[in-house]
């Protein structure tokens, strides 16, 4: 099983500022690897699929990059919005699709 | 526009066993696996496994295998998970999610219920 390991656990950054996100898998898993926000109650949402695409509707400031095992998300300008929860997701291991543990984005 | 809607809350005794359904409404149902997804309170989300409705081809976590049974009827578009010999672990919200591309279970999911909390207590 491909383990996913995100850093930092918790983020702190103040509105306006830029927030980098990082994902490192335990092995390869190409460019399939997908970036999830998630706010309390509420089910996770696509922000990038394919290590750096962005998924409909996901405004510029989010951005994907990396491949093999190094992935980062960068949110460029955060908003109030954007205050949240980040998952990374592999799936290019069948039979599995893993999720890392997640990074805390909170206002500094 | 594709929604996923997941039936109700269920509180369940320990050994007892739980199934939930998710409706696809709005779009095509056969030709999109359907992953379940779960997250337990205040923990990450884990991936337990799917169904392709129009192979009836299903797709285990090996942590869940022989504990977890996805179904699907294609008369109704309705996926369903039922989770048997059930302990106060397995409570959690529990998802269940769509990828982008048809056929395949490995992708990203662009498509989420809005959960169904399983609370598990004697």
């Amino acid at each position: 099983e491909i383990v996913m390991t995100q850093s930092p656990a918790t983020l702190s950054v103040s509105p306006g500022e830029r927030a980098t996100l990082s994902c490192r898998a335990s092995q390869s898993v190409s460019s399939n690897l997908g970036w999830y926000q998630q706010k309390p109650g509420q089910a996770p949402r696509l922000l990038i699929y394919g290590a750096s695409i962005r998924a409909t509707g996901i405004p510029a400031r989010f951005s994907g990059s990396g491949s093999g095992t190094e992935f980062t998300l960068t949110i460029s300008i955060l908003q109030s919005e954007d205050f949240a929860l980040y998952y990374c997701q592999q799936y290019n291991n069948w039979p599995l699709v893993t999720f890392g543990g997640g990074t805390k984005v909170e206002i500094k | 526009q594709v929604q996923l809607v997941q039936s109700g809350a269920e509180v369940k005794k320990p050994g007892s066993s739980v199934k939930v359904s998710c409706k696809v409404s709005g779009g095509t149902f056969s030709n999109y696996a359907i992953s379940w997804v779960r997250q337990a309170p205040g923990q990450g989300l884990e991936w337990m496994g799917g169904i392709i409705p129009i192979f009836g081809t299903t797709n285990y976590a090996q942590k869940f295998q022989g504990r977890v049974t996805i179904t699907a009827d294609e008369s109704t578009s309705t996926a369903y998970m039922e989770l048997s010999s059930l302990r106060s672990e397995d409570t959690a919200v529990y998802y269940c999610a769509r990828p982008q591309r048809i056929t395949i279970f490995l992708d990203a999911f662009d498509i989420w219920g809005r959960g169904t909390m399983v609370t598990v207590s004697s």
